[in-house]
């Protein structure tokens, strides 16, 4: 199946660092999910963005959905700690049947500078 | 609370056996589905339920097979037909996405399945 093209796949963070990460694809997609995801437990939902240029934030979090629809960002701004983990972007290409199945990118670990 | 239990979290297997992962959800969602992730991969669908009693094969439907008697209840059997069954196993479910509806979909906490 397809997969999205999610970079970096890996970065180490210093605390209160600035943190960006991508998603790209080559088909549109109507919905953008950004999720993270601890060792050994299932993703929690972060983001949701569903138009087109729409800017959303969620504390630290802010996401993008490109103008083209066929890439996404997230930014954590002043990473602490606790944002280790593994971060996922999701797209749906419509609404209903397979349409509205998601597509994972492959994710990127954030972890903390030795 | 509502919310998406899976059960077991770890679960082991011999090979050559047929085991069967729980999902339950009491969010009154419609769709659910069931997803595998493999170590630095990302999610892949295995089959997705839209409403009681239909289901759909996703993208590594092969050694699988599932049941949708329940709105609350989507199990995943692993058959012996499954050659690498070893992964992490994640239940989702969503309101069913039609024109207007936002289809986002909630992960339960996963199943962790060892063929020994």
């Amino acid at each position: 199946g397809q997969q999205l093209n999610q970079s970096p796949q890996s970065m180490f963070i210093q605390e209160g660092e600035d943190v960006s990460m991508n998603c790209t694809s080559s088909s549109i997609f109507n919905t953008w999910l950004w999720y993270k995801q601890d060792p050994g437990e299932g993703p929690v939902l972060l983001i949701a963005l569903y138009k087109a240029g729409e800017l959303t934030s969620n504390g630290r979090l802010t996401a993008q959905f490109g103008i083209t629809r066929k890439d996404s960002f997230l930014n954590i701004s002043a990473s602490i700690p606790s944002d280790v983990g593994i971060y996922f972007c999701a797209g749906q290409r419509g609404y209903g049947g397979s349409q509205g199945n998601l597509i994972f990118g492959k994710g990127t670990k954030l972890s903390v500078k030795p | 609370d509502g919310g998406i239990t899976q059960s077991p979290k770890y679960l082991f297997r011999k090979e050559g056996q047929n085991v069967t992962l729980s999902c339950e959800q009491n969010l009154n969602h419609d769709a659910m589905y069931w997803y595998r992730q493999d170590p630095g991969q990302g999610l892949r669908l295995i089959y997705y339920s839209q409403i009681v009693n239909d289901f759909q094969k996703g993208d590594i439907a092969e050694g699988y097979s599932v049941s949708r008697e329940k709105k609350e209840s989507f199990p995943l059997t692993v058959t012996s037909a499954q050659k690498n069954p070893t992964a992490f196993y994640l239940c989702a479910s969503s309101i069913p996405g039609q024109r207007g509806y936002r289809d986002t979909q909630y992960f339960g906490p996963g199943t962790r399945l060892t063929v020994l």
